[in-house]
């Protein structure tokens, strides 16, 4: 059963760069036409998709934060998240995600989440 | 890309069926069948309910069930029970291969 478990700085300042990752345990990332996904929830507020990485490496952004993101796979184990010029709008809890192809790439595994405070 | 709208409460009574609604556009849930529906409890992560448009992973109760029409999916949960009070995401696959979540509904049980 493939588990996920994020891990972050907790606290930013604005202007820096926020970097995360996601560990990917009871299975690998190249075992299964998979996307590997980060989403962000901020405080009170809905889901919001930031991006995805197939299994093959290709990579895909959402249009409102794609000058901004960079998503990547470290190892066949773990996957990051570079999010530049962060301000307090992107305060929020950040999850990763696996959306499977067996699922019509619906998110079926979720890490428990990481909270992520933007302030100087 | 805009977020699909979903009203944003529905309430119920125990024993009672809801239906949350999520509607996009031609870009996104009226473009194929990649929509699914999630289930949040306060403080924690967010649950597939539904994916595919009306699929139920195996361990999801049969209470919970999907469709679709035009640009408009739907979400009904029958016999309402004081468990199911959470909020409740809709998600859409757009034909641009990216991804869109719903505003998000949260559902009361009276």
């Amino acid at each position: 059963q493939v588990q996920l478990q994020e891990s972050g700085p907790g606290l930013v300042k604005p202007s820096q760069t926020l970097s995360l990752t996601c560990a990917v345990s009871g299975g690998s990332i190249a075992s299964g036409a998979s996307y590997w996904t980060w989403i962000r929830q901020s405080p009170g507020k809905g889901l919001e998709w930031i991006a995805y990485i197939y299994y093959i490496g290709s990579t895909y952004y959402n249009p409102s934060l794609k000058s901004r993101v960079t998503i990547s796979f470290d190892t066949n184990y773990q996957f990051s998240l570079r999010l530049t010029s962060v301000t307090a709008a992107d305060t929020a809890v950040y999850y990763c995600a696996r959306g499977d192809s067996d699922f019509d790439v619906a998110f079926d595994v979720w890490g428990p989440g990481t909270a992520v405070t933007v302030s100087s | 890309q805009s977020a699909l709208t979903q009203p944003a409460s529905v309430s119920g009574s125990p024993g009672q069926s809801i239906t949350i609604s999520c509607s996009g556009t031609s870009s996104d849930v009226g473009g194929h069948n990649y929509v699914s529906w999630y289930q949040q409890h306060p403080g924690q992560a967010p649950k597939l309910l539904i994916y595919g448009v009306f699929n139920r992973p195996s361990e999801i109760s049969d209470r919970f069930s999907g469709s679709k029409s035009a640009n408009t999916a739907s979400l009904t949960i029958s016999g309402l029970q004081a468990e199911d009070e959470a909020d409740y995401f809709c998600s859409s696959f757009t034909t641009s291969s990216t991804l869109v979540f719903g505003s998000g509904t949260k559902v009361t049980v009276l």
